[in-house]
């Protein structure tokens, strides 16, 4: 494993529900991301973290609200979404989200269906 | 615009044949390029990476990956394919601008199947 832990794994909710995502970086990482994977579609970001400072919100909709708390640690809240937000969400860590070279570190991710 | 593309949405090869996963790209300044692989149900898993230097990467799993800068491709490589090796594969490149040296462009993925 990566060192990059997700929580639930899977989730399904109703487009009236509220949940949110958790995940875990045991790297020592300074950096937090969150990923939407949708088949057919290249990956999308959507929030970046580095030393615990938003520096990416990839335009996403306000029905998702990450929170970051610590270095370790990455939230997605989740209320009021669609069918078309049913996706795999992945987490990823890296060192130094400035660095060009920085590697990331992926999370097996939460499979999400919204009915 | 900076771009990748993976050209085959599949691969089809024998066990014990070599395998190539195509990637090319396109960017402003040298490209640092990387490559996931995706197994069912998984997070992706970091492969390998060019930043600088020797233009044949190495990296997990036996796989390897050529850069090659006239024809702007990173093909990845492995001399001898295992059944295990089926998944999904991707390539993903950061280019050299001030305002994007964060982002890493993705591919839309290559599911490599190996036939027993």
């Amino acid at each position: 494993e990566t060192g990059v832990t997700q929580t639930p794994r899977h989730l399904v909710m109703g487009m009236t529900n509220k949940k949110s995502l958790k995940c875990e970086q045991h790297l020592g990482h300074n950096a937090m991301y969150w990923y939407k994977q949708s088949a057919k579609k290249p990956l999308e970001l959507m929030f970046v973290y580095n030393f615990k400072e938003q520096t990416e919100n990839n335009s996403v909709p306000s029905r998702f609200s990450p929170e970051c708390p610590n270095s370790s640690h990455l939230f997605l809240h989740l209320h009021t979404l669609q069918p078309e937000d049913s996706a795999l969400y992945l987490c990823a860590s890296s060192q130094d989200a400035g660095g060009r070279g920085d590697t990331q570190y992926f999370g097996p991710g939460t499979r999400l269906t919204v009915l | 615009a900076q771009s990748v593309a993976q050209p085959e949405d599949q691969v089809n090869v024998a066990e014990g044949n070599p395998l190539t996963v195509k990637c090319t790209y396109s960017v402003s300044g040298n490209p640092y390029l990387f490559w996931y692989v995706q197994y069912p149900n998984r997070g992706l898993q970091f492969l390998l990476k060019y930043i600088t230097g020797d233009n044949l990467v190495k990296g997990s799993y036996g796989f390897e990956a050529e850069f090659n800068k006239s024809q702007t491709s990173f093909h990845l490589k492995k001399p001898s394919a295992l059944v295990s090796d089926s998944a999904l594969y991707f390539c993903a490149v950061r280019g050299y601008n001030a305002g994007n040296n964060r982002k890493l462009i993705w591919g839309l993925g290559t599911s490599l199947a190996v036939n027993p």
